[in-house]
């Protein structure tokens, strides 16, 4: 079975700049999370899809993050402009809804640095 | 405000030994509690989860416990291996069995496992 896909692995930009990342998560997999994790952190969670509806979306920010899943499947999570304090890695998780123990698979994440 | 706090933050052992990590919280309501081994650059990997019934579950030479009275739980690491050498993560799932549940990470102990 394939794990959640991400790229890209890695991306250096300026502040500002703009930047998205994708995401595939497992197939049949309904749920999809972007977490942030901050070096010598855990993993906060941006968002969380259901389909391509969103579940949770509190610890976004709105004013500069936006993610959308068209279709239910892929996803993307976008930030304009970036600030430094993004530097982060990004990562997309997914899982099969219906019980409060389901799994959640984890991509290998995508390492942004903003300069 | 619910949180969840591991101890110690980082750790060194020699290889062959045993180790233990702990985590308390103080989620509410809860629902689970999971630990998650996390090696560098990838994502993380779930290696147990423990309902509000369960006080023990093992995988392999991983073994946790859930003492949902003091809200404490630990990971019990037998006979180390270099491979054990990563970042492990413990999550409380905050919210009701069968309905949606926000997940509240910790900051990890880092454990480096040395020939």
């Amino acid at each position: 079975e394939a794990g959640v896909a991400q790229s890209p692995r890695y991306k250096i930009i300026e502040k500002r700049q703009s930047v998205a990342f994708w995401c595939n998560p497992i197939s049949g997999h309904a749920t999809l999370y972007w977490y942030q994790q901050i070096l010598g952190q855990g993993p906060k969670l941006l968002i969380q899809f259901q389909n391509n509806g969103v579940v949770d979306d509190s610890q976004l920010p709105k004013d500069r993050f936006s993610a959308e899943r068209l279709k239910g499947v892929d996803s993307t999570l976008k930030i304009q402009p970036a600030k430094l304090e993004d530097s982060a890695v990004y990562l997309c998780a997914s899982a099969t809804p219906g019980t409060s123990t389901d799994t959640q698979y984890f991509g290998p994440g995508t390492r942004l640095t903003v300069l | 405000k619910n949180q969840v706090e591991q101890s110690p933050q980082s750790l060194i052992i020699l290889e062959g030994k045993n180790c233990t990590l702990q985590c308390n919280y103080t989620v509410s309501p809860f629902s689970n509690l999971r630990w998650y081994k996390q090696d560098t650059g990838r994502g993380p990997v779930s290696l147990t989860i423990m309902t509000f019934s369960e006080n023990t579950k093992s995988n392999g030479r991983y073994t946790a416990t859930l003492d949902a009275d003091t809200k404490q739980s630990s990971l019990h690491i037998t006979a180390s291996q270099l491979s054990d050498s990563a970042s492990y993560i413990c999550v409380v799932s905050e919210g009701f069995s069968g309905g949606y549940n926000k997940l509240i990470f910790g900051a990890g102990t880092r454990l480096a496992v040395h020939p």
